[in-house]
């Protein structure tokens, strides 16, 4: 059972534009919505994070948006640059249930110049 | 921010050896560590969480006996991928969480392939 899903799977852009990506969860004992970008070959790194307090953060050029209701966020890239061509993942945890992070499907993103 | 560190970063072996990747938290204590495992183009799959000092809880379809962990110290875990084949080649990755931070920081990744 998917208890993240993402979209889309893939994602081109043109340089300067902004990148939407969006996720669904199912679980409203969730409490933690973190952003983690990975290169090929590399780890995961967290990017942007929300606690369901807030309806949005952000961070330089990188916005989440969350809406408790529908048991959605999504992120927001403004401005995409090609060195942000990655794959992009959601997550979702509960605090006080080991904090162990169910992620999404990912999203693979590319920056055109 | 806090580091943590995967060795080796890649590893080629024999069908039928085992393979011992570390992961350590450098600049921090991690009371718990985590494992994962990532095929290509795939998600992060969650294997098996473990704190110090105790057994790791192993996710549903995991194999302990074949996935063996060891997290002995507050900067230390191990993964042991015993009698690995050819199916067992992947991406693993180890995450780290400890009692100053709220948040998992990801190792760089270990990339075994089995032959």
């Amino acid at each position: 059972q998917q208890q993240v899903k993402q979209s889309p799977q893939s994602l081109i852009v043109q340089k300067g534009g902004i990148s939407i990506i969006n996720c669904a969860y199912e679980n409203t004992a969730f409490d933690y919505f973190p952003w983690y970008q990975q290169f090929p070959g590399k780890g995961p790194a967290l990017l942007i994070a929300i606690r369901p307090d807030v309806s949005e953060k952000k961070e330089g050029r990188f916005t989440i948006s969350f809406n408790k209701s529908a048991k959605q966020f999504s992120l927001h890239i403004m401005d995409s640059q090609p060195g942000d061509s990655a794959t992009y993942f959601c997550a979702a945890s509960i605090a006080n249930a080991g904090n162990m992070l169910t992620f999404g499907g990912g999203t693979r993103l590319m920056v055109k110049p | 921010g806090a580091v943590v560190s995967q060795h080796p970063s890649r590893v080629i072996c024999k069908s039928g050896t085992s393979v011992k990747i570390e992961c350590r938290s450098l600049d921090f204590q991690a009371t718990t560590m985590f494992w994962y495992r990532q095929f290509p183009k795939q998600s992060l799959m969650l294997m098996a969480t473990s704190n110090e000092g105790s057994k790791a809880t192993y996710e549903q379809g995991v194999e302990k006996d074949k996935f063996l962990i060891n997290h002995a110290s507050l900067t230390l875990s191990t993964l042991t991928v015993t009698s690995a084949h050819p199916e067992d080649s992947s991406f693993y990755i180890c995450s780290a969480e400890g009692l100053t931070y709220n948040e998992q920081f990801f190792g760089p990744g270990t990339r075994l392939t089995v032959l």
